[in-house]
């Protein structure tokens, strides 16, 4: 089965410090792709990466930064520098190529970030 | 580039009684979502549509909720009748293909009482 775990429940920083958010994910796919996914408190989903299973570079956008490792199945997703505008509730997702389920989002429970000023 | 659209953004009924959400994707999009968030927890899938075709609608309780995407574009979510466990964020997502990144809309949040 597949399944995405956030152990973080809720987390809070102050302005300007660096934060991780963690990712671990279980499938049996050869082939599949991860995603996060930011929820401001208004409500909609707005996309940030995706990625797939063939591909383990990490990636760096502006002041987000992902770490994909394959060996310890965990994809894990770091704020620089944080900013107040970055509190929100953050999920990981993850599809896979399996049976005619393509593109069904499993979503982790989701990480709420608080940024104090 | 517009986005993913939803109607109503609010909804209060009474159980028993019957509402109808619609959604309509991003241009171009072939693959549309329905999920389900209910408070605290993660988005699931209800039903995935491939064009006008169901892909998926293995965790639609299909005993009150129904869905629908006749054109290939539009769809719309009915619930009848509806139940107090039924209360949660109904979002409507859609991507150019499956397995690509999904877009979601603003969501229509359902309250039963």
């Amino acid at each position: 089965a597949q399944k995405v775990t956030q152990a973080q429940t809720e987390i809070s920083v102050v302005e300007k410090e660096d934060v991780t958010l963690d990712c671990v994910y279980e499938t049996r796919d050869t082939t599949y792709y991860l995603f996060w996914y930011k929820q401001p408190p208004s409500g909609e989903l707005v996309f940030l990466i995706r990625r797939n299973s063939f591909d383990e570079q990490n990636e760096i956008s502006g002041r987000y930064s992902w770490n994909f490792q394959k060996s310890t199945s965990s994809f894990n997703f770091t704020i620089t520098a944080s900013q107040v505008v970055d509190s929100a509730v953050y999920f990981c997702a993850l599809s896979g190529d399996y049976g005619g389920s393509q593109g069904n989002l499993i979503f982790g429970k989701g990480t709420k970030l608080s940024v104090k000023p | 580039e517009a986005g993913v659209a939803q109607s109503p953004r609010y909804k209060i009924i009474e159980k028993r009684q019957s509402v109808a959400f619609w959604c309509n994707p991003i241009s171009g999009h072939a693959t549309l979502y329905w999920y389900q968030q209910i408070l605290g927890q993660g988005p699931k899938l209800l039903i995935q549509f491939q064009n006008n075709g169901v892909v998926d609608d293995s965790q639609l309780p299909k005993d009150r909720f129904s869905a629908e995407r006749l054109k290939g574009v539009d769809s719309t979510l009915k619930i009848q009748p509806a139940k107090l466990e039924d209360s949660a964020v109904y979002l409507c997502a859609s991507s150019f293909t499956e397995n690509n990144e999904q877009f979601f809309g603003p969501g229509t949040r359902l309250t039963v009482l």
